[in-house]
């Protein structure tokens, strides 16, 4: 079974503070997502990446950064966060053998900035 | 560009069937996904259907496409209390690695 993890399952932190949210899967994936997730808005797609060390802006990458030193791991970075950055953050990964676009998610991080 | 629509609340009495509708703009796609998110978890993938398809049953799951309307649906019937989610319908193109999702619609199971 494919597995993706996330560092934390909830995160408190003050404003301005800069906050790394990490996202490991063990299934070889080359493609790698983060989501935010908030009431009435759905998942919008933040970063991905498709290869080590390539990213990609997605919909709202506007305070965000991300990176992909190795395969298996991907992380999102708040340079600064705000507290309109609180959100449940959501990590996927796509990839390998058979249906390459199905995403398969970690169990989210939920962050709280004050 | 992609743009998927979903209803956003049903409430459903225990055994009853439900169904779950959703509709996309993106003609040229080629996989439909339905994700399920149980509350405070990360979606799972419930089931996805191919665009050359119109029809595919899963045990309790019945997903039906209309390309034509570009509608999807997604009936579960005999619904128990542990349906209670949020499933979002997702729609991929070939070559491309993104998957547009919905907003999701909120199933509340009445005992």
């Amino acid at each position: 079974d494919v597995k993706v993890t996330q560092s934390s399952r909830y995160l408190v932190k003050r404003t301005g503070e800069k906050v790394f949210l990490e996202c490991v899967q063990d299934m070889d994936h080359e493609n790698m997502f983060w989501y935010r997730q908030d009431p009435g808005l759905g998942l919008r797609l933040i970063y991905f990446s498709y290869d080590v060390k390539m990213k990609e802006k997605g919909d709202i990458p506007e305070g965000y950064s991300v990176s992909r030193e190795k395969k298996e791991r991907f992380s999102l970075i708040l340079e600064s966060a705000s507290t309109n950055q609180t959100s449940m953050y959501l990590c996927a990964s796509s990839g390998g053998q058979g249906r390459s676009y199905e995403q398969y998610f970690g169990p989210g991080t939920r962050l709280t900035v004050t | 560009g992609e743009d998927v629509e979903q209803s956003l609340f049903l409430s459903v009495r225990e055994g009853d069937s439900s169904v779950i509708n959703c509709t996309y703009t993106d003609s040229s796609s080629t996989y439909l996904y339905w994700y399920k998110q149980e509350p405070g978890a990360g979606l799972q993938l419930l089931t996805y259907i191919f665009s050359n398809m119109d029809m595919k049953q899963d045990q309790r799951l019945t997903v039906l496409l209309n390309k034509k309307d570009k509608h999807l649906s997604l009936r579960i019937a005999d619904t128990q209390t542990g349906d209670s989610a949020i499933y979002f319908c997702a729609e991929s193109t070939h070559g491309n690695n993104r998957l547009a999702f919905g907003k999701g619609n909120q199933v509340v199971v009445i005992p």
